[in-house]
C-alpha cells in the first residue's frame, strides 16, 4: 500500500504571500498524483491532477510539480478564499488504489 | 451543469444496512467511471470503492471490502453504494465522485455534497 504524508500539517501564511504545501508518496507514483482543496462543510474540489495540470477553471495562482516521490502545491499569491483543508491524492490503476494523504490546514497568519 | 446528488444516508445500529445512491445530471453519466469517498468527522478523506462506466469491473478498500457493493444503473444515471454488515468505524459523510472516460484517472471531479451515515446503537 502507497502511504502519502502531507507537510506541514498546518501552515500559517498571510494573504498576498506565496504558500507551498508538500506531499510525499511512500514509493513512486510517476505523475499520478492530484490536489484537492476542502473547505468546511463543502465537499472536495479538484484543483491539480497529473501532478501539474490545472482542472478547470482553477485560478492560475494554483501550480503543482513533482514527480515520482516527491511533489508541491504552490498557491502564488493568497486570496481569502483560499485558506482551507488541502489534500494530495495518488492514484494507481493496477492494483486500484487512490491514497489521500492526511491533509494540510492552510490559516490565516 | 454537471451535479452529482447523494442520498439515502442516516441513522443505523451496528451490524445493520444501508443503500446509498448517487444521481447524477449534467453529463452522459455511462461514459464514466465513478468512485465514493468517506470522510469520518473531523478527519480526512478514505477512498471507498470504484465502478468502471458499464458496471462491469468494480473495486474496493480492504477495509469495506466483502461488506459493500457498487452499483450503477446507467439508465437511471444513479450510482449506488449498497453497505452491509455496518460497524461503527463506518461512520461518515460517504462523496461520490466522477473520474474520466477510462481506467487512466483524470482526478475527481465534481464531487457530490455528501451524505452522512451514523452506525450507532
Amino acid at each position: 500500500e502507497i502511504v502519502m504524508t502531507q507537510s506541514p500539517a498546518t501552515l500559517s501564511v498571510s494573504p498576498g504571500e506565496r504558500a507551498t504545501l508538500s506531499c510525499r508518496a511512500s514509493q513512486s507514483v510517476s505523475s499520478n498524483l492530484a490536489w484537492y482543496q476542502q473547505k468546511p462543510g463543502q465537499a472536495p474540489r479538484l484543483l491539480i491532477y497529473g501532478a501539474s495540470t490545472r482542472a478547470t477553471g482553477i485560478p492560475a495562482r494554483f501550480s503543482g510539480s513533482g514527480s515520482g516521490t516527491e511533489f508541491t502545491l504552490t498557491i502564488s499569491s493568497l486570496q481569502s478564499e483560499d485558506f482551507a483543508v488541502y489534500y494530495c491524492q495518488q492514484y494507481n490503476n493496477w492494483p486500484p488504489e487512490y491514497t489521500f494523504g492526511q491533509g494540510t490546514k492552510l490559516e490565516i497568519k | 451543469e454537471v451535479q452529482l446528488v447523494e442520498s439515502g444516508g442516516g441513522l443505523v445500529q451496528p451490524g445493520g444496512s444501508l443503500r446509498l445512491s448517487c444521481a447524477a445530471s449534467g453529463f452522459t453519466f455511462s461514459s464514466y467511471w465513478m468512485h465514493w469517498v468517506r470522510q469520518a468527522p473531523g478527519k480526512g478523506l478514505v477512498w471507498v470503492s470504484r465502478i468502471n462506466s458499464d458496471g462491469s469491473s468494480t473495486s474496493y478498500a480492504d477495509s469495506v471490502k466483502g461488506r459493500f457493493t457498487i452499483s450503477r444503473d446507467n439508465a437511471k444515471n444513479t450510482l449506488y453504494l449498497q453497505m452491509n454488515s455496518l460497524r461503527a468505524e463506518d461512520t461518515a459523510v460517504y462523496y461520490c465522485a466522477r473520474d474520466s472516460y477510462s481506467d487512466i484517472s483524470l482526478g475527481f471531479d465534481p464531487w457530490g455534497q455528501g451524505t452522512l451515515v451514523t452506525v450507532s446503537s
